[in-house]
């Protein structure tokens, strides 16, 4: 079964730098979701996108998220300045249409120090 | 308050029992999917229900949505350790926005 694919596993960085999160969606996929479940807690929606602009965004997804579809192929995640309260695993997901399900990456998780 | 409440938040079954899972909404559920995840790992899909009514099943699993489209339960029929994880259900809440529940952390003793 075609898979998405995120980019790093495990990403460490210091408080107040910037981050970006990679992911592949599946080629054929127009619809496009970031999620983070901070340990132990619940799968958070942060933002989805469609047709090069964001749908809906959750208000966690403040000014420091942006989401970018740069070549096509590519969905990424930018945290310009990090807090330690980032550190939570991300997940990436997408799928065909809207009445279909999502495919989930497996994540990045992301730990601030 | 939740978007959808999970019932209950944690479970712990003797291997071969089975069990039910809940997952309520106050809105009507444009479509309800039910989600595996293993601890620390991705999201395995697990079932699919759009319509009021519909139940399906898969190996031991069943997944049902009530006709006002606003409760879903999981049945798990003679569990096994490999059913141990934590279960969400997942809705579209209109537009773009799929919300989960808390999730129900599911132990399987032997």
């Amino acid at each position: 079964e075609p898979e998405v694919t995120q980019t790093p596993s495990h990403q460490v960085t210091q408080m107040g730098q910037e981050v970006i999160l990679r992911c592949v969606p599946i080629s054929n996929h127009l619809y496009f979701y970031w999620y983070r479940q901070i340990l132990g807690q619940k799968v958070e929606f942060l933002v989805s996108f469609y047709n090069n602009e964001i749908s809906e965004k959750s208000e966690i997804f403040d000014d420091q998220f942006s989401v970018e579809r740069p070549d096509g192929s590519n969905f990424t995640l930018k945290i310009r300045s990090t807090k330690l309260e980032d550190s939570a695993m991300y997940f990436c997901a997408s799928r065909p249409n809207r009445d279909e399900k999502l495919f989930f990456g497996s994540g990045t998780q992301l730990s601030v120090l | 308050s939740q978007e959808l409440e999970q019932s209950p938040q944690s479970l712990i079954v003797q291997e071969g029992k089975n069990l039910t899972i809940n997952c309520t909404s106050s809105k009507t559920l444009y479509g309800l999917y039910w989600y595996k995840q293993k601890y620390g790992e991705g999201l395995i899909f697990l079932m699919m229900l759009q319509k009021g009514g519909e139940e399906k099943s898969h190996e031991k699993i069943t997944a049902k949505l009530d006709e006002k489209k606003q409760q879903s339960s999981l049945h798990i029929t003679a569990s096994q350790p490999s059913h141990a994880g934590i279960y969400l259900c997942g809705a579209d809440l209109g537009a773009q926005k799929l919300v989960f529940g808390q999730g129900t952390r599911l132990t399987i003793n032997p």
